[in-house]
């Protein structure tokens, strides 16, 4: 059954320390998507990408990293240059770009 | 710069009456719309889209209307069930290059039975 798996649910960093988060599709969706949700606000793009090996940044990029080594994974580097990670991240995918989103059920990133 | 906003950030109808969310935005340039559902603990689910070329579109209980000169959508649930609950966000994107799809901050829909 097709769909995204984000792992893992809940993550706890502490501060100075670079935190990865992993996004799956088996949807062969070829564009991909991070986001971050805080309380009282939409979402927010971090990355995107439309094709394998390639990746383009959204509104709030700083402090984060991602790579596209294969259709499948878009796994999103929270940095220790992001000074207020604490957020909920939502990863989604869709067939192209700008076409309906399937979203995975979201990683709670806290900072201990 | 939010150039999505939903205004109502909660909404509470009786089950069977109508539902209706609201969403402006401020780019003109936006032709594509859609309304998303978030349940608590799961990542939001597509629920219907409308393009600039229509002014309504219908899926069962859901219709989507647009009026471009306003700059305005809403989405009508008839009859609202409490399965309902949960909060809704809509998204905007324009034709072209690159991703620029916009999300609304979500209304938060309680049906009550």
């Amino acid at each position: 059954d097709g769909g995204i798996t984000q792992s893992p649910k809940y993550l706890f960093r502490k501060e100075g320390q670079n935190v990865t988060l992993s996004c799956e599709q088996n949807l062969n969706h070829d564009a991909m998507y991070w986001y971050r949700q805080d309380p009282g606000q939409g979402l927010r793009l971090i990355y995107y990408s439309q094709i394998v090996n390639d990746f383009q940044k959204g509104d709030i990029a700083e402090g984060y990293s991602v790579s596209r080594e294969k259709k499948e994974s878009f796994p999103l580097t929270v940095t220790s240059a992001q000074k207020n990670p604490t957020a909920f991240y939502l990863c989604a995918s869709s067939q192209r770009i700008n076409q309906p989103q399937h979203f995975g059920d979201g990683t709670r990133l806290s900072i201990l | 710069d939010q150039q999505v906003k939903q205004n109502s950030p909660s909404l509470s109808v009786q089950e069977g009456r109508i539902s209706i969310l609201n969403c402006d935005y401020t780019n003109s340039m936006f032709d594509y719309f859609l309304w998303y559902k978030k349940y608590p603990a799961e990542g939001p689910t597509f629920l219907i889209s409308i393009s600039s070329i229509k002014d309504k579109n219908e899926d069962g209980r859901f219709t989507v209307f647009l009026n471009k000169s306003a700059k305005h959508l809403s989405l009508h649930i008839v009859p609202s069930q409490p399965g309902d609950s949960a909060v809704y966000f809509c998204a905007a994107s324009a034709e072209g290059i690159g991703n620029d799809m916009r999300f609304g901050a979500g209304t938060r829909l309680t049906v009550k039975p």
